[in-house]
C-alpha cells in the first residue's frame, strides 16, 4: 500500500476485555514499531520487530501487552484484561531496515478507550 | 537513558511570521540522530526534518531549519513564513546511532497559526 495502515481507527472497550490492534506496514519494510501516545504526552516506545530477529520488547509496560508479526507483514498488538490506564492512541511505524538513517513512517493510529 | 524535553507546551505565530520551537535532550552518547515530527489532528506523524549529530551544518528543508547546538544539547526548530497548514503538534525525537532503534520523544509543542 501507499502508507502504513492501522485498524480499527477507534476502539471502545470495557475494562477487563481483551483487544487486538492491527498494523499493515509499507510493503517491503522489514522493521516495524509500536508506540503508545497518552493524552497530552509524547510517544512511548512499546516493541520493535526487525525481520526474523527476536523482537525488542523492552518498552512493553506489563505482561498484559504482547505483539506478533508474521514475517515482514502484518503485526497485531494485543492487550489483555484492559485497564483504564491503557486508554491511549497506539501508533505503528515501519522503516526499510530498522537501521539508521532509516526514516520511520507512521500510521494514523488506533484510539483505544477503556471504559 | 536518553530523555527529550520540550519546554513550550504551546506556541502561537502569525501567518507569514517566523517561530522557533525549543528542544533539549540528555544523552551520554556522541553519535545519534535528532528529528522533528509534525502531528496534525489526523494523528499521523510526519517527519519534518532530521539532523545527524556528527554533522556541524544545520539541516534545512524549505521553510524549516534547525539550530543544532551539540555541546548545549539543544535542537530547536525554526519555521519561516508560517502557513495555516503548519498548525499541529510538533515533537522532537532522539535516536541512538547504534543499538536501540527506537525513537525517544518529547511531550510536544502545540503550534497555533493565526491568520
Amino acid at each position: 500500500g501507499a502508507g502504513v495502515s492501522q485498524s480499527p481507527s477507534n476502539k471502545v472497550t470495557e475494562k477487563g476485555k481483551d483487544v487486538e490492534l492491527r498494523c499493515d506496514p509499507i510493503s517491503g519494510h522489514t522493521a516495524l514499531y509500536w508506540y503508545r501516545q497518552r493524552l497530552g504526552q509524547g510517544l512511548e516506545f512499546l516493541i520493535y520487530f526487525q525481520g526474523n530477529s527476536a523482537p525488542d520488547k523492552s518498552g512493553l509496560p506489563s505482561d498484559r501487552f504482547s505483539a506478533e508479526r508474521t514475517g515482514e507483514s502484518v503485526s497485531t498488538l494485543t492487550i489483555q484484561r484492559t485497564q483504564q490506564e491503557d486508554s491511549a492512541v497506539y501508533l505503528c511505524a515501519s522503516s526499510t531496515s530498522g537501521r539508521v538513517p532509516d526514516t520511520q513512517y507512521f500510521g494514523p493510529g488506533t484510539r483505544l478507550t477503556v471504559l | 537513558a536518553q530523555t527529550v524535553t520540550q519546554s513550550q507546551p504551546e506556541m502561537s505565530v502569525q501567518e507569514a511570521e517566523t517561530v522557533t520551537l525549543s528542544c533539549t535532550y540528555d544523552t551520554s552518547e556522541s553519535d545519534y540522530y535528532l528529528f522533528w515530527y509534525k502531528q496534525p489532528p489526523s494523528r499521523q506523524m510526519i517527519l519534518v526534518i532530521r539532523q545527524e549529530a556528527y554533522k556541524q551544518q544545520n539541516a534545512t528543508e524549505n521553510r524549516f531549519s534547525v539550530n543544532f547546538q551539540k555541546a548545549a544539547k539543544s535542537f530547536s526548530l525554526k519555521i519561516s513564513d508560517s502557513q495555516l497548514g503548519d498548525a499541529a503538534m510538533y515533537f522532537c525525537a532522539y535516536r541512538s546511532w547504534g543499538g536501540s532503534e527506537k525513537l525517544v520523544f518529547g511531550k510536544g509543542t502545540k503550534l497555533t497559526v493565526n491568520p
